[in-house]
């Protein structure tokens, strides 16, 4: 299986603060790459898909970039709904892996 | 308005079983492939398996695999986990996933999740 890491694993920020979010690949998965976010005791929201496309509805602070195996997550000013864990989850070839998730806390 | 309702969770043994239901709205439900998601009390997320469209295919996790069985009942809008030969270690939250329309391994709409708890 692909494996997915995420970093950093926790990650403490101010409101209005720029945030990256690292996501890599153990190999190859061209561009499909999803983040999500997750609030607690909430089910996932997808925010961006095939790397780098926003899904309908997100905010555009939110954007999604690749360079080879790395992916990255940026929140170009962090908002008070944004405190969440967001994950990074590959669909290039079964089985469909996850990476450990970031905690994104408030400073 | 999508809605997906996950039932079926609850105690079970090791070496039980236990069938999960998703009953889904909102949606031609035909027109979509599902998946299951789950996630351990306090960890991170892990997908289970997903059926294509018709039952024309599934694919599981390889650690469900042989032990779990995805299914559909296009007729009920429903999806379904039967959930066999339980480990303790299959305690987690299953959530019933949609496909994005036009991107087949992401999730745009999800339950909210049914308890699953393997225990003696």
């Amino acid at each position: 299986d692909i494996q997915m890491t995420q970093s950093p694993s926790t990650l403490s920020a101010s409101v209005g603060d720029r945030v990256t979010i690292t996501c890599r690949a153990s190999q190859s998965v061209n561009s499909w790459l999803a983040w999500y976010q997750q609030r607690p005791g909430k089910a996932p929201k997808l925010l961006i898909y095939q790397a780098s496309t926003l899904e309908s509805g997100v905010p555009s602070r939110f954007s999604g970039s690749a360079s080879g195996t790395e992916f990255t997550l940026t929140i170009s000013t962090l908002q008070p709904d944004d405190f969440a864990t967001y994950y990074c989850q590959q669909y290039n070839s079964y089985s469909w892996t996850f990476g450990q998730g970031t905690k994104v806390e408030i400073k | 308005e999508v809605h997906l309702l996950e039932s079926g969770g609850g105690l079970v043994q090791p070496g039980g079983s236990l069938r999960l239901s998703c009953a889904a709205s909102g949606f031609t439900f035909s027109n979509f492939a599902m998946s299951w998601v789950r996630q351990a009390p306090g960890k991170g997320l892990e997908w289970v398996s997903v059926i294509y469209r018709s039952g024309s295919s599934t694919f599981y996790a390889a650690s469900m695999k042989g032990r779990f069985t995805i299914s559909r009942d296009d007729s009920k809008n429903t999806l379904y986990l039967q959930m066999n030969s339980l480990r303790v270690e299959d305690t987690a939250v299953y959530y019933c996933a949609k496909a994005h329309q036009g991107q087949l391994g992401t999730f745009d709409y999800w339950g909210q999740g049914t308890l699953v708890t393997v225990s003696s």
